[in-house]
């Protein structure tokens, strides 16, 4: 079965400071997707970023950074200089297998990023 | 492009009601999904349809919820009769098929629903 945890549920930082949101996962298959998402303070879900399980390299987006390790299990978020747009709740999602279209979702992590 | 449209946003209903909502997804996308969110057992999927045919509803939590998908552009979720436990957030989703394997979920504004 698959899982994923996110162990922080709330972090609180100033802006500008760098902050990185941890997710783990479990799961049996060797072909896997990973996902974040972000829940704004007006309650929609919005997609950041998808990778495979093949695909371990590191993506930069603005800001937004992304480390995958499959030797850890995880897949971390990291957040550069960080805003207080960036206030959210982040929920990192497993789909397993090919053509897996169920995703499971973490708990979801609230950031708070304060003036 | 409009995003997956979610009727209605809000949803206030008196428990033994019955609760319809409505979820229009992204054109050509082909799968769609439904989610409830609450704050006790996060997000959790419902049922979700490929094609317009129901593939899994294992996540469906009782009878007295059914979805239906009659066509590619709509899908409705209803709750017969409501109950207070039934509030919380719901959310459609679809997916793209032009993406080999695994299809990105894009969801709604969700519909916010209170059972009172």
């Amino acid at each position: 079965a698959q899982k994923v945890t996110q162990a922080q549920t709330e972090i609180s930082v100033v802006e500008k400071e760098d902050v990185t949101l941890d997710c783990v996962y479990e799961t049996r298959d060797t072909t896997y997707y990973l996902f974040w998402y972000k829940q704004p303070p007006s309650g929609e879900l919005v997609f950041l970023i998808r990778r495979n399980s093949f695909d371990e390299q590191n993506e930069i987006s603005g800001r937004y950074s992304w480390n995958f390790q499959k030797s850890t299990s995880s897949f971390n978020f990291t957040i550069t200089a960080s805003q207080v747009v960036d206030s959210a709740v982040y929920f990192c999602a497993l789909s397993e297998g090919l053509a897996g279209n169920m995703l499971t979702f973490g708990g979801g992590t609230r950031l708070m990023v304060k003036p | 492009d409009a995003g997956v449209i979610q009727s209605p946003r809000h949803e206030v209903t008196e428990m033994g009601q019955e609760v319809t909502l409505r979820c229009k997804p992204i054109s050509g996308h082909n799968s769609l999904f439904w989610y409830r969110q609450t704050m006790m057992r996060g997000l959790e999927l419902l049922i979700y349809f490929n094609n317009n045919v129901p593939i899994d509803d294992s996540g469906m939590p009782e009878d007295r919820f059914s979805a239906k998908m009659p066509n590619a552009s709509f899908s409705t979720l209803k709750i017969q009769p409501s109950e207070p436990r039934d509030s919380a957030v719901y959310f459609c989703a679809s997916s793209d098929p032009g993406e080999l394997y695994q299809e990105t979920q894009y969801f709604g504004p969700g519909t916010r629903l209170l059972v009172l």
